[in-house]
């Protein structure tokens, strides 16, 4: 089953933040993020495993919630750049307890759109 | 450029024609997952492979569609009698495990755009 994301849409001013939520129905192993700029290919932005963990990259962050099963990232101080569709991807328990190797269900997406 | 190659860029077939779409993936990975992307959504899973066997398919990948990767180097993915529904963007992405996770991120081509008139 498809993830939930949320908002489905954010406009900011440069430098404003902004959180992007991802929850799931199901337990879950890890949680993907990706960026896509219109026609381009999804780029990754970080992994997060079961165990709470905050990774982070420059200015832009995500925790996950294992027993919640839901995701967040976190925009700070937000750059033109960041403008695109963000994607979590989620990856679930495989058989056996071990995982299924990068098949990601992926969210319907969350369009973000950063003005000067 | 070392990175994931999809060809061709763009295909516009009728309908009830053979299509087939190639990946190069950046060599050193052993894994190799095909993707479907409609306009507004995010990708759907297809197919993945590890070297050359193909591990799961979609219940999405009907019978029509067939996807290989000899030698566990690129791979096609074959759709035949094409159907209009069949439209959409056909991503490719290859990953290769991070040490001591069962998990890894994936490096996405620029994707196979299909249009079935």
């Amino acid at each position: 089953q498809q993830p939930v994301q949320s908002p489905q849409a954010v406009i900011l001013r440069e430098g404003e933040d902004a959180v992007i939520n991802c929850s799931s129905s199901k337990a879950l192993y890890s949680v993907h993020w990706y960026r896509q700029k219109h026609g381009e290919a999804p780029v990754f932005l970080m992994i997060l495993l079961k165990g709470g963990e905050q990774k982070g990259h420059e200015k832009i962050s995500a925790s996950f919630n294992e027993k919640k099963q839901q995701s967040s990232l976190y925009l700070t101080a937000s750059q033109l750049s960041y403008s695109g569709t963000y994607f979590c991807g989620t990856e679930g328990p495989g058989r056996a307890g071990g995982t299924s190797y990068g098949k990601l269900t992926f969210g319907q997406g969350t369009i973000l759109t950063v003005h000067p | 450029d070392t990175g994931v190659s999809q060809n061709p860029r763009h295909k516009i077939t009728k309908r009830g024609q053979n299509v087939t779409f190639r990946c190069d993936p950046i060599s050193e990975h052993n894994r190799l997952y095909w993707y479907r992307q409609t306009l507004g959504q995010g990708p759907e899973f297809l197919t993945y492979f590890q070297n050359e066997a193909q591990l799961e398919k979609s219940r999405l990948l009907s019978d029509r569609f067939s996807a290989e990767r000899p030698k566990g180097s690129f791979s096609t993915l074959e759709i035949q009698r094409t159907e209009q529904g069949d439209s959409a963007m056909y991503l490719c992405a290859s990953s290769s495990r991070r040490p001591f996770q069962n998990t890894g991120e994936l490096f996405f081509g620029e994707g196979s755009r299909l249009t079935v008139l």
